[in-house]
């Protein structure tokens, strides 16, 4: 059966980074792009980029320029998000989900969620 | 890119209909036909429940049904379900080649 299972908590100061990973399971990784979503407590889904491991190809929301960097290892068939020079407002639940067409957003598996606290 | 604007709360009995809407701009939702929509339960992943604005996931219940017009895409529920109360979410590809989310609507089910 498909699965997405992301890495565990994580608790990280103002300033740092933080990378989350998202291991696929099966299904041909290749075959569909993952994407990333984040919603802090209280607030609504956030769209932050997505990546196709076929081709290697990335998106990301202007929100995230500069300080995203979303990757995938097809010989772990796992996707990689990371994100830098945090702040408070990025305590959020970060979500990778399986998009069936690729890039339209029709996410029909998703991970567990990985809770980023950023904390001094 | 700004969120797609979508009413904070509606409400409805068991049994009645309601209409959710989300209203975006001529670079998404007036553009593309590419609107799905989302049901989040508490402390849940969220769940796919229509895309290509009128499209139903296998295993989602006929009662939910989607539209389009203008700017503005609308998820209707009928016979409304205990279960149905949740958060709802739209979604829409962009000219821009990204997706934005709504502000997110709680259902209540009274």
């Amino acid at each position: 059966q498909v699965q997405l299972v992301q890495s565990g908590a994580e608790v990280k100061n103002p300033g740092a980074s933080v990378k989350v990973s998202c291991k696929a399971s099966g299904y041909t990784f290749t075959n569909y792009a993952i994407h990333w979503v984040r919603q802090a407590p209280g607030q609504r889904l956030e769209w932050m980029g997505w990546t196709y491991a076929a081709n290697g190809k990335t998106r990301f929301s202007e929100e995230f320029q500069g300080r995203v960097t979303i990757t995938s290892d097809t010989s772990a068939t796992t996707a990689y998000m990371e994100l830098s020079s945090l702040r408070s407002e990025d305590t959020a639940v970060y979500y990778c989900a399986r998009d069936t067409t690729g890039w339209f957003g029709y996410y029909d598996y998703w991970g567990q969620g990985t809770l980023v606290t950023v904390s001094s | 890119q700004s969120a797609l604007t979508q009413p904070a709360s509606v409400s409805g009995s068991p049994g009645q209909s309601i209409t959710i809407s989300c209203t975006g701009t001529s670079s998404d939702v007036g553009y593309y036909n590419y609107v799905s929509w989302y049901q989040q339960h508490p402390d849940k992943a969220p769940k796919l429940m229509m895309c290509d604005v009128s499209k139903r996931p296998s295993g989602v219940s006929n009662r939910f049904s989607g539209s389009k017009s203008g700017n503005t895409a609308s998820l209707t529920i009928s016979g409304l379900q205990v279960e149905d109360e949740a958060d709802y979410y739209c979604s829409s590809y962009t000219t821009s080649g990204t997706l934005v989310f709504g502000g997110g609507t709680k259902l209540t089910v009274l």
